[in-house]
């Protein structure tokens, strides 16, 4: 157990539709980092957050948006869903900038 | 722009023979470099990382990786392969871009015979 807990575990939802995808870090830890894990992109870095700031971007769309909020958990917001969007999100987060990420099981999107 | 490169998606060992995988980097600026491990239906964990220092770094399981910057190298090895190592294998670069933005390769599937 990695102390980094996501939920939920399942999303089934139709194209179009928004969902909210929730993560809390390991306790004391100040950055969180969203990722996609997809069969033909494999993991990709989406976005980090550092004590409620936004730090680093990566390949995340338009459609999608994350915040931090002030007792540090991280919420992961997808919008107007595609069914390219089907996915398994982690969460990781770690205590020393820029140090070893812990991530959490998951969250397994599929989008019909 | 900076890449991490995995050879080989799939590597096949005999249990109790030599584990190599192979991970090459490119970076502008110095990287920290880690491998993580994921397991079926799991989150990923970390098996070794190199942020400064010992080249040679150890990590649990009796897996390490040795940072060659001539090479932009960091292969990971474990002497004799047991079958709970069965799984698949990340090599990752954070690099500090003001933020720490982490590029994952491919990825290796390990698969240990019997």
């Amino acid at each position: 157990d990695s102390g980094v807990t996501q939920t939920p575990k399942h999303l089934i939802t139709a194209t179009g539709q928004r969902v909210t995808l929730r993560c809390s870090p390991r306790s004391g830890d100040l950055s969180v980092y969203w990722y996609q894990q997809s069969l033909d992109q494999g993991l990709q870095f989406l976005i980090q957050y550092y004590n409620g700031e936004e730090r680093a971007k990566g390949n995340i769309l338009e459609r999608f948006s994350a915040q931090q909020f002030p007792d540090l958990h991280s919420e992961l917001n997808l919008s107007s869903l595609e069914l390219g969007d089907s996915a398994l999100y982690f969460c990781a987060s770690s205590g020393v900038f820029g140090g070893e990420q812990f991530f959490g099981p998951g969250t397994r999107l599929t989008v019909l | 722009a900076q890449s991490v490169t995995q050879l080989g998606s799939h590597v096949s060992v005999s249990e109790g023979a030599l584990v190599l995988l192979r991970c090459n980097y490119s970076s502008s600026v110095p990287p920290y470099l880690f491998w993580y491990v994921q397991y079926p239906n799991q989150g990923l964990q970390l098996l070794l990382k190199y942020t400064t220092g010992a080249t040679l770094v150890k990590g649990i399981n009796g897996f390490e990786a040795e940072f060659k910057k001539s090479e932009t190298s960091f292969h990971l090895t474990k002497p004799s392969a047991h079958m709970s190592d069965a799984a698949e294998y990340f090599c990752a670069v954070t690099l500090n871009t003001g933020g720490f933005k982490t590029i994952f390769g491919a990825g290796t599937r390990l698969f240990v015979k019997a």
